[in-house]
């Protein structure tokens, strides 16, 4: 079975650009997760799809950053303008359903924001 | 928010050794989940645990859901070089929405 992809694996970029990234969840899986890995930290959820409705997006900075998943498959997350702040890893992860906990992790995009 | 606080942050032991690490919360849990996070890779589920005072093992790696549901525990057995990396718990709440919280890691670095 594959795994959760995500493209692409690094990224760096400079102060009010923007920048995109793109997840495949695994097949079949009805709940998508964006999260922000800050370096020494656990991940930090940013928004949670279910099939293309977003559930939770509470620490999303709205201002800044948006997702889509709009046929309820692959998703992606964008940031504009990027800060110095958004350097992290971005990870992605994807559940059978809401009622799962158990939520598997693509390999993230390491962003650098200088 | 809910915070999980993980111990110890770091480990420093000898191939073969056994290690044990902690999770704990200030608030109960419904699930715990134990991760592994290799350098540059994304977290790996190792262990999910749902039932208070539930023992279940994969492997080497044996983890527990504490009684009191604030709190779980990780061994890993016979330590090898691969065991290297951070493991992560992340819990399920009892009361609030769905979200997964995460532990803040514990860094295992096996001594040659």
């Amino acid at each position: 079975e594959a795994g959760v992809a995500q493209s692409p694996r690094y990224k760096i970029i400079e102060k009010r650009q923007s920048v995109a990234f793109w997840c495949n969840p695994i097949s079949g899986h009805a709940t998508l997760y964006w999260y922000q890995q800050i370096l020494g930290q656990g991940p930090k959820l940013l928004i949670q799809f279910q099939n293309n409705g977003v559930v939770d997006d509470s620490q999303l900075p709205k201002d800044r950053f948006s997702a889509e998943r709009l046929k309820g498959v692959d998703s992606t997350l964008k940031i504009q303008p990027a800060k110095l702040e958004d350097s992290a890893v971005y990870l992605c992860a994807s559940s059978l359903s809401r009622a799962s906990y158990e939520q598997y992790f693509g390999p993230g995009t390491r962003l650098t924001v200088t | 928010g809910q915070q999980l606080n993980q111990s110890p942050q770091s480990m420093f032991i000898q191939e073969g050794e056994d290690v044990s690490m902690n999770c704990t919360s200030s608030s109960i849990f419904n699930t715990w989940l134990w991760y592994k996070q290799d350098p540059g890779e994304g977290p790996v589920l190792l262990i999910a645990l749902y039932k208070a005072g539930e023992l279940t093992s994969n492997g080497r790696l044996t983890a527990q859901f504490g009684t009191t549901r604030k709190d779980s525990f990780l061994n890993i057995s016979a330590s090898i070089p691969s065991d290297v990396g951070i493991y992560f718990c992340a819990g399920q709440p009892r009361f609030g929405n769905e979200k997964l919280t995460f532990g803040t890691g514990t860094r295992l670095t096996i001594i040659p």
